[in-house]
């Protein structure tokens, strides 16, 4: 089955600091990757929309400056938390459908857990 | 490889009736399982969860049901109603600290 990796799996940084995730798809290719944000209440929070080479799609609300995603390949995107502060911390989790997949068929990565200090 | 896996990408089920959706896990260590919905253009939201201590869990018209012996879990919705109409992921946890997803399953009920 399709395989998604975050690294890394847990940060901890210090306030003011930048932070860099990775989601990779292993064995396949991933036009779109969607970048999530984790919620006490367990709901999780679309962030934006990452396509292979164009800009991400940002939801409302969600600081394009602050998250900057980058999706120079058809297997990697990165989320970059820029001066992170203390109520960045979170979690955040990463999903990628493939060209080959059906249209709803989602693969999530593990997750990283960002501790801001 | 894939520990947490959803067999059937979609399910059609007619309104009134209930809808199964299953989901089979790899890893023992799981202590955790969550059930999300996603609509269309939206991020999943949570539904309900269990823990690796019980076996079942109700809200409402929500039922999820854990074998641990088979690792698997289902999650019942009865009476099945249009609105439920979405994608249905299923996620596993040991210890909160990192979820493993299925790929989904797409519920549509019939009116």
């Amino acid at each position: 089955g399709a395989v998604v990796s975050q690294h890394p799996s847990w940060v901890i940084c210090k306030s003011g600091t930048s932070v860099k995730i990775e989601c990779r798809s292993l064995d396949f290719q991933a036009t779109t990757m969607f970048w999530y944000r984790q919620f006490p209440k367990q709901s999780l929070m679309l962030m934006a929309t990452s396509n292979e080479g164009s800009k991400a799609t940002y939801e409302q609300g969600v600081e394009k400056d602050k998250f900057l995603i980058n999706h120079a390949s058809l297997t990697l995107s990165t989320l970059t938390v820029t001066s992170a502060h203390p109520e960045d911390s979170s979690f955040y989790i990463c999903s990628a459908g493939g060209t080959s997949t059906s249209y709803n068929e989602q693969f999530f990565g593990p997750g990283t857990r960002l501790t801001v200090l | 490889d894939q520990q947490v896996k959803q067999n059937s990408p979609s399910l059609s089920v007619q309104e009134g009736r209930i809808s199964i959706l299953n989901c089979d896990y790899t890893n023992s260590m799981f202590d955790y399982f969550l059930w999300y919905k996603k609509y269309p253009a939206e991020g999943p939201t949570f539904l309900i969860s269990i823990s690796s201590i019980k076996d079942k869990n109700e809200d409402g018209r929500f039922t999820v049901f854990l074998n641990k012996s088979a690792k698997h879990l289902s999650l019942h919705i009865v009476p099945s109603q249009p609105g439920d109409s979405a994608v249905y992921f299923c996620a596993a946890s040991i210890t909160g600290n990192q979820f493993y997803f299925g790929t989904g399953t797409s519920l549509t009920v019939i009116p």
